[in-house]
């Protein structure tokens, strides 16, 4: 099944403590992003690629960190996470950046 | 960023056709129109997309003006299960910006 996958599904962390939320496509797409989603703020774009070892910033790139090495994998790095990084986050990939996007189930992370 | 315009709140009744507009004046010549969906609790879901001819799929249609200014997604026959907001967006090369979108309630 063609799908982004995001682990972990719910993360309860400590302020400091650094982490990993990994996300992985199968569809062979170039395209893939970060969004957090807060109430009253709306989905907002953290990183995005537009292929292998290209990443740029989005809107709220503060605090994060990105990679892509290879195609498949766009995992988001929090090296010193605080609680302002209490969201829930969407990863999501497409064709081209033009195409239709699939999104992951989400990862709702609390820092404490 | 090419922005876009929809309405607030929107209702339907079940099994009668929804017309969600959007407004998008400041679209370029290359700007693609997505539409994607939020079902409460759940990620966004791509609904469809495209760029100047109507474009129908198995979910939706898309109706696109002939200058590009607006669009209109149609369900045809809206279900409970369509409750959701329904955001239209312009992607512009990589940046996906959400706005508030269409808060679209369905009524048995």
């Amino acid at each position: 099944e063609a799908q982004v996958t995001q682990n972990p599904r719910y993360l309860i962390t400590v302020t400091g403590k650094k982490l990993t939320v990994t996300c992985s496509q199968n569809m062979n797409h170039e395209y893939m992003s970060w969004y957090r989603q807060d109430p009253g703020l709306g989905l907002r774009q953290i990183y995005y690629s537009m292929n292998v070892e290209v990443t740029d910033k989005g809107d709220v790139p503060e605090g994060y960190k990105v990679s892509r090495k290879e195609k498949r994998n766009f995992p988001l790095i929090l090296e010193s996470p605080s609680p302002n990084q209490t969201s829930l986050y969407f990863c999501a990939s497409s064709l081209f950046w033009g195409d239709g996007y699939t999104f992951g189930s989400g990862t709702r992370l609390t820092v404490v | 960023d090419a922005k876009t315009t929809q309405p607030n709140s929107m209702e339907s009744n079940e099994e009668e056709p929804v017309h969600l507009p959007c407004n998008h004046s400041t679209i370029s010549g290359t700007d693609y129109i997505h539409w994607y969906r939020q079902l409460p609790s759940q990620g966004p879901e791509y609904v469809i997309h495209g760029l100047t001819s109507n474009v129908n799929n198995r979910m939706a249609s898309l109706a696109i003006a002939e200058d590009r200014k607006s669009s209109t997604l149609i369900l045809h026959r809206a279900t409970l299960r369509d409750a959701a907001v329904y955001y239209c967006i312009l992607p512009n090369t990589g940046k996906l910006i959400f706005g508030q979108g269409t808060t679209l309630q369905v009524k048995p």
